[in-house]
């Protein structure tokens, strides 16, 4: 049972590369979430979808760019990479309704310099 | 005002104790709970959900939900060394754009010997 996967699970980028990040998800959910974690602090969300074609801006969206062409992929896309963003990247899915408990990827510690 | 606020911790509470964490909300209409284990250096773990009020327990561990004082709990009897982590509170709201998930920034359990 492959869950949600995420890739790479680590990257250096230099200041204004850009990079995408990838999340699949095999639980045929609805719900796609992208969370950033800095060290001691809590997941802010950055975008999330409810289903293919549909993406909302979270918390923290700026720098970020995100899409839902299909219901198990969601990849996030960082164009012109700022030290600010160097954090943890965590996907997470859900069903949305009903049991709507989300489920995380192993993350992608990302470094800018 | 946070969204959802927990004290950051360190708690620290003796093996066999039992260790309480606490949680608070701001959005009277958030429907549904979470608490969410995160070890160093992995990604959060679904521990336990709450939907209505009162208690929900699950092993060693007791979920209590108040709406009225927009207050959730988790309750660990008998905590064991290897419950240190930072716990996650989680609390979902349904707005505009679909089911919301926010997290507290977490509380860093420690048991000791």
């Amino acid at each position: 049972n492959a869950g949600v996967t995420q890739t790479p699970k680590f990257r250096i980028l230099k200041i204004g590369q850009s990079m995408t990040l990838q999340c699949t998800q095999d639980m045929n959910h609805n719900y796609m979430y992208w969370y950033r974690q800095d060290p001691g602090m809590g997941l802010k969300l950055i975008y999330y979808s409810v289903g293919a074609g549909i993406t909302d801006k979270g918390e923290v969206p700026n720098g970020y760019n995100v899409s839902r062409s299909t219901t198990e992929d969601f990849p996030l896309r960082l164009e012109l990479a700022a030290p600010s963003q160097t954090s943890v990247y965590f996907c997470a899915s859900s069903y949305g309704t009903g049991t709507i408990e989300a489920f995380f990827g192993q993350g992608t510690r990302l470094t800018v310099v | 005002q946070k969204e959802v606020e927990q004290n950051s911790g360190p708690l620290s509470v003796p093996e066999g104790a039992i260790a309480s964490l606490n949680c608070t909300y701001s959005d009277r209409g958030s429907q549904s709970f979470f608490w969410y284990r995160q070890y160093s250096g992995k990604s959060p773990e679904l521990i336990m959900s709450i939907y209505s009020n009162g208690d929900k327990e699950d092993g060693r561990f007791t979920a209590q939900l108040n709406k009225a004082s927009q207050y959730v709990s988790l309750l660990i009897r008998d905590s064991q060394p290897s419950d240190s982590a930072t716990y996650l509170c989680a609390v979902n709201r349904v707005t505009g754009g679909g089911n919301k998930l926010t997290f507290g920034t977490g509380t860093q359990l420690k048991v000791e010997l």
